[in-house]
């Protein structure tokens, strides 16, 4: 299986700054990499797919980037609204299909 | 698109539970769905897939206890849980598989419901 391990497990960040999660694979997944988001009390949304394409109603504040075994999810000015977990799953090996961790994004 | 699960609760160790998932807004026949969980307070762990040919595919840690099944007449996506552990606990969403026309396809999960809990606790 494929390991995905997020990091930070948490982070604290102010209104309006820009903020970044990394995702690593145990092994290259060739960006088949999705990003959601879980805001508290509510079910995951999809963000990004296919490592950097925003999914239909995604704010252009987010973004994704990364190849081989290393992604990362980026949200510019961050919004009130930003604030939950986020979680990287690989979809190039499968089944299972797996997850990160998660990364939980609270404000300062 | 909305997906609606039920039939969570509180159960025994040992005992059974059905889930089921109501669909509608999509043409339910055409799409892979799958079965994700998640602890309290812990992160996302995909349990069991169903082809829209009704081909399956199962995590091991539910394998030969768990049944994914769907009725397309229904529009009804479901989950059968037999031989239930403590470590079963969880939030189970269920999810439609992006559309085949994409290069993600049934990958990724671009639909979820709002999840239903399940406690298996004597």
């Amino acid at each position: 299986d494929i390991q995905m391990t997020q990091s930070p497990a948490s982070l604290s960040a102010s209104l309006g700054e820009t903020v970044t999660i990394e995702c690593r694979a145990s092994e290259d997944i060739y960006s088949n990499l999705a990003w959601y988001q879980q805001k508290p009390g509510n079910s995951p949304q999809l963000l990004i797919y296919d490592a950097n394409s925003l999914a239909d109603g995604v704010p252009s504040r987010f973004s994704g980037s990364g190849s081989g075994t290393q992604y990362s999810l980026k949200i510019n000015s961050l919004q009130s609204e930003d604030v939950a977990s986020y979680f990287c799953q690989q979809y190039n090996n499968y089944p299972p299909w797996t997850f990160g961790g998660g990364t939980k994004l609270e404000l300062k | 698109v909305q997906l609606v699960e039920s039939g969570g609760g509180l159960v025994q160790p040992g005992k059974s539970l059905k889930l089921s998932c109501s669909a509608s807004g999509f043409t339910f026949s055409s799409y892979g769905m799958h079965w994700i969980r998640q602890a309290p307070g812990k992160g996302l762990d995909w349990v069991a897939y169903i082809s829209s040919s009704s081909g399956t595919v199962y995590a091991d840690a539910v394998k030969g206890r768990f049944t994914i099944s769907r009725d397309n007449a229904k529009n009804t996506l479901y989950l059968q849980l037999n031989s239930l552990k403590s470590e079963d606990t969880a939030i189970y969403y269920c999810a439609r598989g992006g559309p085949l026309y994409t290069y993600y396809g049934y990958n990724v999960f671009d639909y979820w419901g709002q999840g239903v809990m399940v406690t298996v606790s004597s």
